[in-house]
């Protein structure tokens, strides 16, 4: 079964601090690796991904580092804000199968 | 350009009833999926549309139904409604020419069967 396994489930950081989040998956067929951000009351949002071809990517104060070898990835926030407490999904797809997979969710809270 | 559009917002259902998730997009979209999401479980996919006159299963399909008569349209049906269908719904939409896996979603239905 393909599964994509995100920890921590929830996250308290305070401002100005590093949030990170990290996602492992099964799948060597998977070649696509977002992150979407979901705020109260509102769908998920893309925010931003990253293709195996690269170990880094980094978009403002949002970074995704990749590693093949070890099939996990995470997603770094630098300098937290308050603006940043949201639920953070990684996803997963590739292959034949261009469904995202999702991970389980992680609700971060940056105090101010 | 509304992007994602879903109705109703909330809604309460009595075990038995039925109803259908309505999810309309503007954006030209081929591919519609829906999702539910559950507290600390992710995203589920339930169905998916590939386009016009084409679903499929996705993960957890039991206990709804879907068609897609339309591009821009993708009903979900909840038939004989359970508590377990208490969720909140996602519809979402992707077009396969810039990434059939770059979804957008709409804001959500929230359901609640008693």
């Amino acid at each position: 079964q393909q599964q994509v396994k995100q920890s921590p489930q929830s996250l308290i950081v305070q401002k100005g601090g590093i949030s990170i989040i990290n996602c492992a998956y099964e799948n060597t067929a998977f070649d696509y690796f977002p992150w979407y951000q979901q705020f109260p009351g509102k769908g998920p949002a893309l925010l931003i991904a990253i293709r195996p071809d690269v170990s880094e990517k980094k978009e403002g104060r949002f970074t995704i580092s990749f590693n093949k070898s070890a099939k996990q990835f995470s997603l770094h926030i630098m300098d937290s804000q308050p603006g940043d407490s949201a639920t953070y999904f990684c996803a997963a797809s590739g292959g034949s199968n261009y469904k995202l997979t999702f991970g389980k969710g992680t609700l971060l809270t940056v105090n101010p | 350009n509304a992007g994602v559009t879903q109705t109703p917002k909330f809604r309460i259902l009595k075990i038995g009833q039925s109803m259908t998730l309505q999810c309309t997009q503007d954006m030209n979209h081929n591919y519609m999926y829906w999702y539910r999401q559950d507290p600390g479980m992710g995203l589920k996919l339930i169905y998916y549309s590939v386009g016009a006159g084409i679903t499929d299963k996705g993960e957890v399909p039991n206990g709804y139904n879907v068609s897609r008569s339309t591009t821009e349209d993708f009903p979900l049906r909840l038939e004989l409604a359970a508590p377990s269908q208490t969720s909140v719904y996602f519809c979402a939409s992707s077009y396969e020419g810039t990434g059939a896996n770059v979804l957008t979603f709409g804001a959500g239905s929230r359901l609640t069967v008693l």
